[in-house]
Parts: C-alpha cells; sequence; structure tokens
C-alpha cells in the first residue's frame, strides 16, 4: 500500500527554521517525482515546486526560492521540505504528493500534510 | 500564473448530479489535456479523483466523470451522495512547466 507519511505539527518564531519529512512506504521513493504543495488556512492548495527523486534535482515556482529548500535521502526513503527565516505568511498546511514523471499533474497519492504555525 | 478559476460554490440534493467548472487559459488547461480534480474533506489531504482529464483512478466511484473545451474544464458528479460534500480542486498543468491549482468549490450536498 502506497503511503507517504509526514512528521507531525511545528511551532516556530518568526526567523526559525523548520525541515517537514515526508517517508515513503509501499513503493520506491525514486519511482515518482515528489511535488511540495502549500495551503494556507482557508485557501486553496498552491503548488511549490518538485524534486526529481532519482538526480534530487529541484525545481521551484516562482514565490518559492531562496528559503525553500528539497532535499532527500533516500537511504530511508524521505523527502525533506527545509523553509528558512520563517515569516508569519509561512503558516500553513504543507503536503508531499507525488508524481508520475510522465504526467507531473497525477498527483496520486499525498501526505497527511504538516502544519506549520509562525507566531512569537 | 494565476490560479484558475472555479465557482465558490455548488449544491444539489441526493440523487441529483452537479457540473463543477475550471476556467484557464490556453497556457495552461486548454493547452494540454493534464487537468486532475481533487476532492478534500475538512481536515484531511486532497484525494485525486480525475487526472488527464477524464480518468479515474483505481477505486474511485464511477460516478465522477470529467470532461474539457477550450479551455474550461468539467468536474461531473451523479448520483450525488451525502459523503460527496467536500471541496472540489482542479489542477493543471502549464506551459510553464509548472503546476497551477483552482480556488475550490465547496459542494453541499442538500
Amino acid at each position: 500500500q502506497v503511503q507517504l507519511v509526514q512528521s507531525g505539527s511545528e511551532l516556530k518564531e518568526p526567523g526559525a527554521s523548520v525541515k517537514v519529512s515526508c517517508k515513503a512506504s509501499g513503493h520506491s521513493l525514486s519511482s515518482h517525482a515528489m511535488n511540495w504543495v502549500r495551503q494556507a488556512p482557508g485557501q486553496g492548495p498552491e503548488w511549490m515546486g518538485w524534486i526529481n527523486t532519482n538526480t534530487g534535482i529541484p525545481t521551484y515556482a516562482q514565490g518559492f526560492t531562496g528559503r525553500f529548500v528539497f532535499s532527500l535521502d533516500t537511504s530511508v526513503s524521505t523527502a525533506y521540505l527545509q523553509i528558512s527565516s520563517l515569516q508569519s505568511e509561512d503558516t500553513a498546511v504543507y503536503y508531499c504528493t507525488r508524481a508520475d514523471y510522465g504526467d507531473h499533474n497525477r498527483l496520486d497519492s499525498w501526505g497527511q500534510g504538516t502544519m506549520v504555525t509562525v507566531s512569537s | 500564473q494565476s490560479a484558475l478559476t472555479q465557482p465558490a460554490s455548488v449544491s444539489g440534493s441526493p440523487g441529483q448530479s452537479v457540473t463543477i467548472s475550471c476556467t484557464g487559459t490556453s497556457s495552461d488547461v486548454g493547452g494540454f489535456n493534464y487537468v486532475s480534480w481533487h476532492q478534500q474533506h475538512p481536515g484531511k489531504a486532497p484525494k485525486l479523483m480525475i487526472y488527464d482529464v477524464s480518468n479515474r483512478p483505481s477505486g474511485v466511484s464511477n460516478r465522477f466523470s470529467g470532461s474539457k473545451s477550450a479551455n474550461t474544464a468539467s468536474l461531473t458528479i451523479s448520483g450525488l451522495q451525502a459523503e460527496d460534500e467536500a471541496v472540489y480542486y482542479c489542477s493543471s498543468y502549464t506551459s510553464s512547466s509548472t503546476l497551477v491549482f483552482g480556488g475550490g468549490t465547496k459542494l453541499t450536498v442538500l
């Protein structure tokens, strides 16, 4: 059974950093591209970008460059999202979601989401 | 890339059919057959219901169907059931090799 299991909720102060993990089970991490999606409270999803799970090369959407880093640890089948210099506007649920390499919009499995709250 | 345009809400009675539209441009919805629809219940992750305009993943009810005409894609849910009440989001691949989502449509089953 394909599963993406994310790390738990985080409460951070402005200016801090956070690292969200996404562990793949039931399939090989390298079989699919890994996307990251942000959903602010009461808003629709926003695509942040994706990482090639074979090469480790990330692609970031406009608005998610600089403070956002996608990475992998293939030895533990896990993808990571790190956000630095956190701002209140980063408060959101962050999802990892896999997609076919041949069909990047076929987001067929999603993690349960990680709530990141930025507050002093 | 601007978000795709969806109606804020739709409603229907049990057993009826409803259709949700998703309007983009020739650079996204109209330019590719890579439109997906996701269902999201409160506090839950989105779930893929339709991909590539009209394909259903394994396990998704055939009451869900998708179509596209020019720059507008549509999701039709027939035989409405109480469990269908959720927010539905469309998404599309774009000419910039990115993905873009719609703002979401809240479906209320009366």
